[in-house]
């Protein structure tokens, strides 16, 4: 399928916020999502959106929809070591029960 | 939250063996499971769709004959790759959709590393 775009690679220092970006291509995916994954593991689901909303927070998590530009992001507060992993944004296709990856954005949270 | 375990989590095997990788779901039942791919650095591809009590479908460019899938129950799919050679050697990663829960979320295992001598 055609490509989730997202930008490779992210350093912040720890207590900054971190925003990530990502641009999906099926502008009539029904559910966006942001999965965590961390060295070696499985991917961990941190949040999703709705196509019919705009934002979305969940804690120290801020999901921003722009469906005209097809733009997600997601925005991670007061980042953490902890939050240092790939985060991949997926969008839902073929009626929403399959998923398109991006290649994953690295994350490094520095002290 | 709704759990999947994969197992084993790391198997390493001779050129030309079968490998079978489970897929669980432990607390809820998944009447579609995932199979995905995921070569070093790199995203996941979708390997097939695999619906209890029926054939599997699978992406364009996977070889059903290699990569065996079945899902004989609610809570248990399994792939098998047959005749492994060390071009499949990569890290497995299979995902269940919970019909109950979050709408078309799709929760993943931890994972299976596969490493073909």
């Amino acid at each position: 399928g055609e490509d989730v775009e997202q930008s490779l690679f992210l350093s912040v220092r720890e207590g900054d916020s971190s925003v990530i970006n990502c641009t999906y291509t099926d502008s009539s995916s029904t559910y966006l999502y942001w999965y965590k994954q961390e060295p070696g593991a499985g991917l961990q689901l941190l949040t999703y959106i709705f196509s019919n909303m705009d934002m979305k927070q969940d804690q120290r998590l801020t999901v921003l929809l722009n469906k005209k530009d097809k733009h997600l992001s997601l925005r991670i507060a007061d980042t953490q070591t902890g939050d240092s992993a790939i985060y991949f944004c997926a969008e839902s296709i073929n009626s929403g029960y399959a998923l398109n990856f991006g290649k994953g954005t690295s994350l490094l949270v520095t002290p | 939250g709704a759990v999947v375990s994969q197992h084993p989590s790391r198997v390493i095997c001779k050129s030309g063996t079968s490998v079978k990788i489970e897929c669980r779901s432990l607390d809820f039942q998944a009447t579609t499971m995932f199979w995905y791919r995921q070569f070093p650095k790199q995203s996941l591809m979708l390997m097939a769709t695999s619906n209890e009590g029926s054939k599997a479908t699978y992406e364009q460019g996977v070889e059903k004959d290699k990569f065996l899938i079945n899902h004989a129950s609610l809570t248990l799919s399994t792939l098998t790759v047959t005749s492994a050679h060390p071009e499949d050697s990569s890290f497995y990663i299979c995902s269940a959709r919970d019909a109950g829960g979050v709408p078309n979320t799709q929760y993943f295992g931890p994972g299976t590393r596969l490493t073909v001598l």
